[in-house]
């Protein structure tokens, strides 16, 4: 089984600076997703950003990146220049690659409260 | 193009009632996925239909049960609820194939009494 351990219960940043949400996970596969879910007060879960386990380039949305080490098992969000409307919880999340059989099910980290003051 | 909605936002029910939650997945996508998400916590899987079939479940008992129709949208049933059943339940969907990109709704605010 899967496991994803997010180890900052809450975050805080000024405005325009830069933070770093820590994830890391546990799994004998060795093909798989990794996902940064932002969930607003509004309770929609949004899509960060994805990594495919397989690719070693950290994949990279505008103002937010990952540090992904696999041999590590770790998996970190940046968020450069932070706004007001990044406060949010911040998900870790995994998911098997696996072809026809993998399906997609997510297992979920904690999560990390993420504030960002004005 | 309309993404996933749930109804309904909110729900309150008393312990020992049967629920039924709804969700019709994002234009496009046949695969519904069903997360239960309590409070300060990151969600857990329930289950996933596609094709009108369970095609994969999470640790969940059997109070917890599904349909999903041909029109692709889904159900979610509880029955006998239990206090610990209140939670925030998110529907997710995807294209089959594309499971690495699922959309998810506002979810269902669950109380049990």
């Amino acid at each position: 089984a899967q496991t994803v351990t997010q180890s900052q219960p809450e975050m805080s940043v000024q405005e325009a600076e830069t933070v770093t949400l820590s994830c890391t996970y546990d799994t004998s596969e060795n093909n798989y997703y990794l996902f940064w879910y932002k969930q607003p007060p509004s309770r929609q879960m949004i899509l960060v950003i994805r990594q495919e386990a397989y690719k070693q380039q950290n994949a990279t949305e505008n103002r937010f990146s990952v540090n992904f080490q696999k041999a590590a098992k770790s998996f970190s969000l940046k968020i450069s220049d932070s706004q007001l409307g990044d406060t949010a919880m911040y998900f870790c999340a995994f998911s098997r690659n696996a072809g026809g059989t993998s399906y997609g099910k997510l297992t979920f980290g904690q999560g990390t409260i993420l504030t960002v003051h004005p | 193009d309309a993404g996933v909605t749930q109804s309904p936002t909110h729900l309150i029910k008393t312990r020992g009632q049967q629920v039924t939650l709804r969700c019709s997945p994002k234009s496009g996508h046949d695969t519904v996925s069903w997360y239960q998400q309590a409070l300060g916590q990151g969600p857990q899987f329930i289950f996933q239909y596609y094709e009108e079939e369970e095609r994969q479940r999470g640790n969940f008992p059997d109070r917890f049960s599904g349909h999903q129709f041909p029109n692709y949208s889904s159900e979610l049933n509880v029955n006998a609820l239990l206090l610990g059943d209140s939670a925030l339940y998110l529907c997710a969907s995807n294209r089959t194939g594309f499971s690495y990109e699922q959309y998810f709704g506002p979810g269902t605010r669950l109380t049990v009494t």
